[in-house]
Order: C-alpha cells, then sequence, then structure tokens
C-alpha cells in the first residue's frame, strides 16, 4: 500500500514558480516498480497529466508543459517534487500526486488527495 | 497528442439501471485504456485498467470492454454510491491523455 501527501503553498502570483512536494509513505520511493507523476485538474475541469519520474531520477514531461516543469526526486526524504514555472491564471487547479507501477498495468493506482494552487496576485 | 472522446457528457439513470459509458480515441490505442471514478472533492479511483481489468477491491458491478478506438465501461446495476464523473485515459503513447469525463447521476 501506498500513501501520498502533497504540501505547498496554495497561492502564487503571476509569472512565479510554483512549488510542490509529495511524501509516500507505505512503501519506498526509491523501489524500481513504481513511477511518480504529477496531474493536474482545473476547477471544474478535467484531468491533464504534467509528467513523471522514475526511481532513478529519468524524467518525461507533457510536450504542453515541458518549457517549465521540473520533476524531481529524493529519495532520501521519500519525496518527489514539482516545479512550474512562469504560471498565469491558467495554472490554477487541484494539483494531484501519483503513482503507476507493473501491478495497475501502469495506470495511476495511487493518488494523493490534492492541492488546490491558486495564481493570483 | 491522442484525444479521448466521451459520451454521453451526463447520464441520468435510476438504482439498479444499468448504465453505458463511451470512451472514443482519435487513432488506435490497442487495449491501453484505463477507466477512473471521481467523486467530488475526492482523488481519481482506478476502476479499469487495460480495458477490461478490474483493479483492486472494484466491485464486479464494474466491466469494461473495447479495442483499437471504442470503449465501454458498464456499470451493471447502479448503486447510489456510483454517483461520480468518471474518466478514461490511455497510455498507449506520450503523453498519456483523459476524457472530459461524463458524468453519472442517480435520480
Amino acid at each position: 500500500q501506498v500513501q501520498l501527501q502533497e504540501s505547498g503553498p496554495g497561492l502564487v502570483k503571476p509569472s512565479e514558480t510554483l512549488s510542490l512536494t509529495c511524501t509516500v509513505s507505505g512503501d519506498s520511493v526509491n523501489t524500481n516498480t513504481f513511477y511518480w507523476s504529477w496531474i493536474r485538474q482545473p476547477p471544474g475541469k478535467g484531468l491533464e497529466w504534467i509528467g513523471y519520474i522514475s526511481h532513478s531520477g529519468s524524467t518525461t514531461y507533457n510536450p504542453s508543459l515541458k518549457s517549465r516543469v521540473t520533476i524531481s526526486v529524493d529519495t532520501s526524504k521519500r519525496q518527489f517534487s514539482l516545479k512550474l514555472s512562469s504560471v498565469t491564471a491558467a495554472d490554477t487547479a487541484v494539483y494531484y500526486c501519483a503513482s503507476y507501477s507493473s501491478s495497475s498495468g501502469y495506470y495511476f493506482d495511487y493518488w494523493g488527495q490534492g492541492a488546490l494552487v491558486t495564481v493570483s496576485s | 497528442e491522442i484525444v479521448l472522446t466521451q459520451s454521453p457528457a451526463t447520464l441520468s439513470l435510476s438504482p439498479g439501471e444499468r448504465a453505458t459509458l463511451s470512451c472514443r480515441a482519435s487513432q488506435s490505442v490497442s487495449s491501453y485504456v484505463g477507466w477512473y471514478q471521481q467523486k467530488p472533492g475526492q482523488a481519481p479511483r482506478l476502476l479499469i485498467f487495460d480495458a477490461s481489468y478490474r483493479a483492486t477491491g472494484i466491485p464486479a458491478r464494474f466491466s469494461g470492454s473495447g479495442s483499437g478506438t471504442d470503449f465501454t465501461l458498464t456499470i451493471s446495476s447502479l448503486e447510489p454510491e456510483d454517483s461520480a464523473v468518471y474518466y478514461c485515459q490511455h497510455r498507449s503513447n506520450w503523453p498519456p491523455t483523459f476524457g472530459q469525463g461524463t458524468k453519472v447521476e442517480i435520480k
């Protein structure tokens, strides 16, 4: 069983950098069976995959956000993080961390509860 | 990127009725489709993976089918707790994308 918990500021000013951290419990961040993702959902809208990082630190990002996104992992702290630069109001969303593995067929089977981030001055 | 189109947008049914939700891909995704249930204020929950396999702990009334570009999620006999938005998602290539969702309302 894996538990995920997002943390970070709920309000970010336009043009600044959004930073969120996901803390993993119940299983090891550095297990080679898990991949760690960020997914967002604007209020009242659908889901958008942002990117993922493997236990070894390899990353893949959504091309629509690639120029602004950085995902990193700190296995010693059992955490992985999201940075999204140059934010605008369009980046206002609930941000979820999620994991997937071979046991779920590489679909997102564990999710955090979500963190609402509002971009506003 | 592959676009997933879900229909209908909203489905309003009574308890015990059968719900049929559709997901169509803009190009073939083989059988690499999953279905999620999202209730208000909650994270999505994985129901079905690879088109037809139930995830751990998912009741048998949920089933999935399809391949190529057309997929279906069926709820055989609706329970009041099935009121939610349902999303399909493909993992055929990068980036994985989600459909826009179907809202299931229980009368």
